[in-house]
C-alpha cells in the first residue's frame, strides 16, 4: 500500500508563473518530508526537506508547505523556469528510519 | 556531488543469470542505500547499509543481497535474475543517517530478458 501519493502524473506551467506539486500521505507518525528532483537518465537530486515541526520552509525559488492535520505537503517553485522541467519526487519517513516515495510528478514549464 | 559512481550503466541479461551491480563513494560516508525505481511505484528501498558488514533489509528485499566489505563500495546481487527484476537501481549515500536527506548516484539500467 502506497504510504506516499503523488496524485497528480504530469503537470504544465507557463515559464514564469507558479507551480505547485503536491503530495498526500496516510502514516501520521512520519515526521520528515524531502523532495527531490530528477532529470532523464541521472539521479535524482535533493531539493527541499522540512520537519513536522515547522509548517512552511523555503529555499530560494522553492518552498515547501506542510498541513499535518490534512497530512498533506507541497512543493511551490515561483517563478518557474523551463530548466524546471524534470519529475519531482516527495519522500517521507519516521526519523531515522526508511524513507518512502512518492510515484513522482512530471513537471513541464512551457517557454 | 557526493561522489558516487554506479558500475555498469547498463546491463542486458538473461533470466537465471547472477548479477552484481556496485555502488562507489569516495567520501566515507557510513551510510549506503539501493533502490529501485519502476513505473507507478516511485523509489523503493530494497536494502541498506550502516557501516562496513553492518546491513539491513528494505521494502523489497526479496530476490536480491548485498555486501559491503569497504566504506567506499556497496553491492547489490540478484542471485538468479528474473523480469521482475528489470528496473532502473539507484544508489544512495546519507551524510546524516538514515532518516535524512541522501545523495544518489546516477543509476543502473538492468534489463533481463
Amino acid at each position: 500500500d502506497q504510504q506516499v501519493k503523488q496524485n497528480s502524473p504530469s503537470l504544465s506551467v507557463q515559464e514564469g508563473r507558479i507551480s505547485i506539486l503536491n503530495c498526500d500521505y496516510t502514516n501520521s507518525m512520519f515526521d520528515y518530508f524531502l523532495w527531490y528532483k530528477k532529470y532523464p537518465a541521472e539521479g535524482p537530486t535533493f531539493l527541499i526537506s522540512i520537519s513536522s515541526i515547522k509548517d512552511k520552509n523555503e529555499d530560494g525559488r522553492f518552498t515547501v508547505f506542510l498541513n499535518k492535520s490534512a497530512k498533506h505537503l507541497s512543493l511551490h517553485i515561483v517563478p518557474s523556469q523551463p530548466g524546471d522541467s524534470a519529475v519531482y519526487f516527495c519522500a517521507a519517513s519516521v526519523t531515522g528510519n526508511q524513507f518512502y516515495f512518492g510515484t513522482g510528478t512530471s513537471l513541464t514549464v512551457i517557454p | 556531488d557526493a561522489g558516487i559512481t554506479q558500475s555498469p550503466r547498463h546491463k542486458v541479461t538473461e533470466t537465471g543469470t547472477p548479477v552484481t551491480l556496485r555502488c562507489h563513494q569516495t567520501e566515507n560516508h557510513r551510510y549506503m542505500y539501493w533502490y529501485r525505481q519502476d513505473p507507478g511505484h516511485g523509489l523503493r528501498l530494497i536494502h541498506y547499509s550502516y557501516g562496513v558488514k553492518d546491513t539491513d533489509k528494505g521494502e523489497v528485499s526479496d530476490g536480491y543481497s548485498v555486501s559491503r566489505s569497504k566504506t567506499e563500495d556497496f553491492l547489490l546481487t540478484l542471485e538468479s535474475a528474473t523480469s521482475s527484476q528489470t528496473s532502473v537501481y539507484f544508489c544512495a549515500i546519507s551524510k546524516l543517517g538514515t532518516g535524512y536527506e541522501q545523495y544518489f548516484g546516477p543509476g543502473t539500467r538492468l534489463t533481463v530478458t
